[in-house]
């Protein structure tokens, strides 16, 4: 039974498409997050939400939107895609807001053509 | 604000030799550390962490001691395996900040038979 599980774990697609990353844990946590991973390995944070309501946005642009339908599910919408958004992108969870100890998911593999 | 320094990589041993991964960090307050492990191809996942100072972390052979004075968080481990091959992430997570981990930019670490 996957704790934090989310896809597609690759999507390839066209520069202005639209596509949606989702996420599930199943672990009863309160605050789940999305992380990107450049090609170097870097891990930036750039969302999170405790109990369905946004509590971290970083500078990320606006084409980004992430939706939360409930503590269990995190999802992830790109508008107008661009090469730059090529990453992986992990979602994570944790028991609660500062807690510390992040589970994460496998990632999705974004490329942009 | 917070900020965590790894060892800059990538770090390539041979099979049995002895690992340290050194990382620094700024924070304030007393944050909790961690070094989380990724796999190839994986997502990453909690390998060790400490709450406290002084308090040692242990998994799979690896350990990491929290050194309130030095702001330390070195990963050793005394004999490497070709498995151990991996990208390994020191991390803080500190009260007051959303919920927000901060993570250093990762080590690759290659072992070589």
């Amino acid at each position: 039974d996957t704790a934090v599980s989310q896809t597609p774990k690759y999507l390839v697609t066209q520069m202005g498409n639209d596509k949606s990353i989702k996420c599930e844990q199943n672990l009863g946590h309160d605050t789940m997050y999305w992380y990107k991973q450049d090609s170097k390995k870097f891990l930036k944070i750039m969302f999170s939400y405790n109990n369905k309501e946004l509590i971290i946005n970083e500078t990320v642009p606006n084409r980004f939107s992430p939706k939360s339908p409930d503590k269990a599910h995190l999802n992830l919408h790109i508008n107008s895609l661009e090469l730059g958004d090529s990453a992986v992108y992990f979602c994570a969870s944790s028991l609660g807001q500062n807690t510390g100890e992040l589970f994460f998911g496998e990632g999705s593999r974004l490329t942009v053509l | 604000g917070n900020s965590v320094t790894q060892m800059e990589g990538p770090v390539t041993l041979s099979e049995e030799a002895f690992l340290t991964i050194n990382c620094t960090y700024t924070a304030t307050g007393y944050p909790s550390l961690f070094w989380y492990v990724q796999y190839p191809g994986e997502g990453l996942q909690l390998l060790l962490k400490a709450t406290k100072a002084d308090d040692k972390g242990s998994n799979k052979g690896f350990e990491a001691t929290y050194r309130k004075e030095t702001t330390s968080f070195h990963l050793e481990k005394g004999s490497v395996q070709v498995s151990d091959s991996a990208v390994y992430f020191c991390a803080l997570s500190a009260r007051g900040n959303a919920g927000k981990s901060t993570f250093g930019d990762g080590t690759t670490l290659t072992v070589k038979p």
